[in-house]
């Protein structure tokens, strides 16, 4: 098994420029979590789905995110427009229950 | 509302000596615990987790945690630390009800090891 599958790893972008993050969960694995990390606020949870459908986005930060989950086997989160506060790591984990995660290695977000 | 709490940011021990990592949660129902381990530039690894029964469980690379449901603690504790434990811990806490909710994480310590 690969893991999960994140990419890119490294990520700079201008300010204002849309940035698109990108997961590939597990085989099997029912639930698609999206985490961001920052020294300030550690492991910060933004949004997760269940069975593909959105559960809990309340720790979008704002509208300029966005995640969709179109099938088993992908997803993506989406900044537009970026901004310099939004660099962070931004990692994807998917789980079977109970909690079984696995996490990927993380998506470094640099926006300058 | 839902919170895990480690109480410190940084941690230095001596190679060889005892380490415990603290940890306290406040979570309305019955939690499920667990510690993570993060090497740099890494994601993040499962250490060990407690569900139910015996207080004291045991994890990988000699790590082993204790959940003390009177305190609202799980500390984590290796009786010698190796240089190769450098690295940020998490400790997370979920829902033993909803298995399909999100884990809740603190903000991690970051452990170093001195020769």
């Amino acid at each position: 098994d690969a893991g999960v599958i994140q990419s890119p790893r490294h990520e700079v972008t201008e300010m204002g420029q849309e940035v698109t993050l990108r997961c590939k969960p597990i085989s099997g694995h029912n639930s698609l979590f999206w985490y961001r990390q920052t020294m300030m606020r550690g492991l910060e949870l933004l949004i997760y789905f269940n069975n593909n459908v959105p559960i809990d986005d309340s720790g979008m930060p704002e509208d300029r995110f966005s995640a969709k989950m179109p099938n088993a086997s992908f997803s993506t989160l989406k900044i537009q427009p970026s901004e310099p506060r939004d660099s962070a790591v931004y990692f994807c984990a998917s789980s079977s229950p109970p909690y079984r995660y696995t996490f990927g290695s993380g998506t470094r977000l640099t926006v300058v | 509302a839902q919170s895990v709490t480690q109480p410190d940011i940084h941690i230095t021990v001596s190679e060889g000596a005892s380490l415990e990592l603290r940890c306290n949660y406040s979570y309305g129902a019955t939690p499920y615990l667990f510690w993570y381990v993060q090497s740099p530039g890494q994601g993040l690894q499962l250490l060990l987790k407690y569900f139910s029964g015996d207080t004291l469980v045991q994890g990988i690379k000699g790590f082993e945690a204790e959940f003390k449901r009177s305190q609202s603690s799980f500390n984590l504790r290796k009786p010698s630390v190796h240089w190769s434990d450098a690295a940020e811990y998490f400790c997370a806490v979920g829902s033993a009800n909803q298995a399909g909710t999100a884990l809740i994480f603190g903000k991690g310590t970051t452990l170093s090891v001195s020769s």
